[in-house]
């Protein structure tokens, strides 16, 4: 089963509007969210992060809201640049046996377009 | 650049051979990941070592195996390769002693592509 998802695979929008990315996750034990970009040919970089105690995290141009009634995180950038066209990751972490593993969704194809 | 260093890159292999990726840290964290990547899946976690000869299983192990001889290398191996291998694979550390990802996050290798014809 999908512990965490991320039902749209693509979103497009143009440059200097607002971007939302949303992810939802079913697991309670979450103890950590995070965004992950991913640009194609490269590996995945660590964007922003949440802790399960927080409801929001602002970096900059990046917001991390979360609902924990609801179980569902979102990603807002605003002004949304041509650059941050990549495929964004949401990651979940669980305690589990002394460490800590990350559960990801499958994706979101983000393009801004100029 | 987190000092990570997937080798080797890129890899085209037949069906049934064995293969072998290699991951190398000049950072000597403890806690080193393996991930694959495949459309529509996402990344999926394959192994994890929290030590030297520490290792264990992720979400989709069937068919891997791990060695962690020294602190700074994780080795993939797949003892006989199938299609369905077919995938880009992430190797990844945790900066922070306890592995715990609201402290350090994960830092991922620019991957490995495989292609098992």
């Amino acid at each position: 089963d999908q512990q965490v998802k991320q039902n749209s695979p693509s979103l497009s929008v143009q440059e200097g509007r607002i971007s939302i990315l949303n992810c939802d996750y079913t697991n309670s034990m979450f103890d950590y969210f995070l965004w992950y970009k991913k640009y194609p040919a490269e590996g995945p970089t660590f964007l922003i992060s949440i802790s399960s105690i927080k409801d929001k995290n602002e970096d900059g141009r990046f917001t991390v809201f979360l609902n924990k009634s609801a179980k569902h995180l979102s990603l807002h950038i605003v002004p949304s640049q041509p650059g941050d066209s990549a495929v964004y990751f949401c990651a979940a972490s669980v305690p589990q046996g002394g460490s800590e593993k990350l559960v990801f969704g499958k994706g979101t194809k983000l393009t801004v377009n100029p | 650049d987190a000092g990570i260093t997937q080798s080797p890159r890129h890899k085209v292999t037949e069906t049934g051979t064995p293969v072998t990726l290699r991951c190398h840290q000049t950072e000597n964290h403890r806690y080193m990941y393996w991930y694959r990547q495949d459309p529509g899946h996402g990344l999926r976690l394959i192994h994890y070592s929290y030590g030297v000869k520490d290792t264990d299983k992720g979400e989709v192990s069937d068919g891997y195996s791990v060695s962690r001889s020294k602190t700074e290398d994780f080795l993939l191996t797949l003892e006989s390769a199938t299609s369905s291998q077919t995938s880009v694979y992430f190797c990844a550390i945790s900066r922070t002693s306890s592995g715990a990802a609201n402290a350090g996050e994960l830092f991922f290798g620019e991957g490995s592509r495989l292609t098992v014809l």
